[in-house]
């Protein structure tokens, strides 16, 4: 059973609006949050964190929000831009250091349209 | 050179053929991954070394053998296996730190199993 839920395979953004991807998770022990972003024939990047002590962190156009009570995340890119334009993976990690290694979601694909 | 890197980059094989993997990271972590990303699968946490011992084996198949013989370096040898093998298989690295798990992917090495 996956612990980790990315509902929408891909999603489709005017360039310059909003785009917000979202994920589920099913784990109480996880307490740290990623977003990994993907181009075709590269490993995924790392783009934003956060820590299940808060429910919000900024970083230029991206911003992650948590709900513990919902288990949900999202990832907001505002606004949109064509280089976005990328597979996003979101991942939880259940504490322990790196040691644990990370649960990823199956990932979105973001389209951001001219 | 800086960052995680992989080779080779592309890998066709036979089943009856031994291979292997290899990855380096000079980012000075002390804890290295392999993941697994098979086709509209999520990625998937194969072996953790952590201060160069292995901590998680996430019950993989034994013609998967990993090793890391230092905390730069960290090899996946690879025996009889299968066409279902075939998949992007990714190394990682990261700092074990307790509430730090940002984790660095290598480009990947995609393995074609004939």
């Amino acid at each position: 059973d996956q612990q980790v839920k990315q509902n929408s395979p891909s999603l489709s953004v005017q360039e310059g609006r909003i785009s917000i991807l979202n994920c589920d998770y099913t784990n109480s022990m996880f307490d740290y949050f990623l977003w990994y972003k993907k181009y075709p024939a590269e490993g995924p990047t790392f783009l934003i964190s956060i820590s299940s002590i808060k429910d919000k962190n900024e970083d230029g156009r991206f911003t992650v929000f948590l709900n513990k009570s919902a288990k949900h995340l999202s990832l907001h890119i505002v606004p949109s831009q064509p280089g976005d334009s990328a597979v996003y993976f979101c991942a939880a990690s259940a504490g322990g250091g790196g040691a644990d290694g990370l649960t990823f979601g199956k990932g979105t694909h973001l389209i951001i349209q001219p | 050179e800086t960052g995680v890197t992989q080779t080779p980059r592309h890998l066709v094989m036979g089943m009856t053929n031994k291979k292997s993997l290899k990855c380096e990271q000079h980012l000075g972590h002390n804890a290295m991954y392999w993941y697994k990303q098979s086709a509209k699968k999520p990625l998937e946490l194969m072996f953790v070394y952590s201060l160069e011992e292995r901590v998680e084996n996430n019950s993989v198949p034994s013609r998967f053998s990993p090793e890391c013989p230092n905390s730069s370096h960290l090899f996946l040898h690879l025996h009889t296996l299968q066409p279902e093998d075939s998949a992007l298989y990714l190394c990682a690295s990261s700092q074990w730190t307790p509430g730090v798990t940002e984790a660095f992917f290598g480009q990947g090495t995609r393995l074609t199993v004939v």
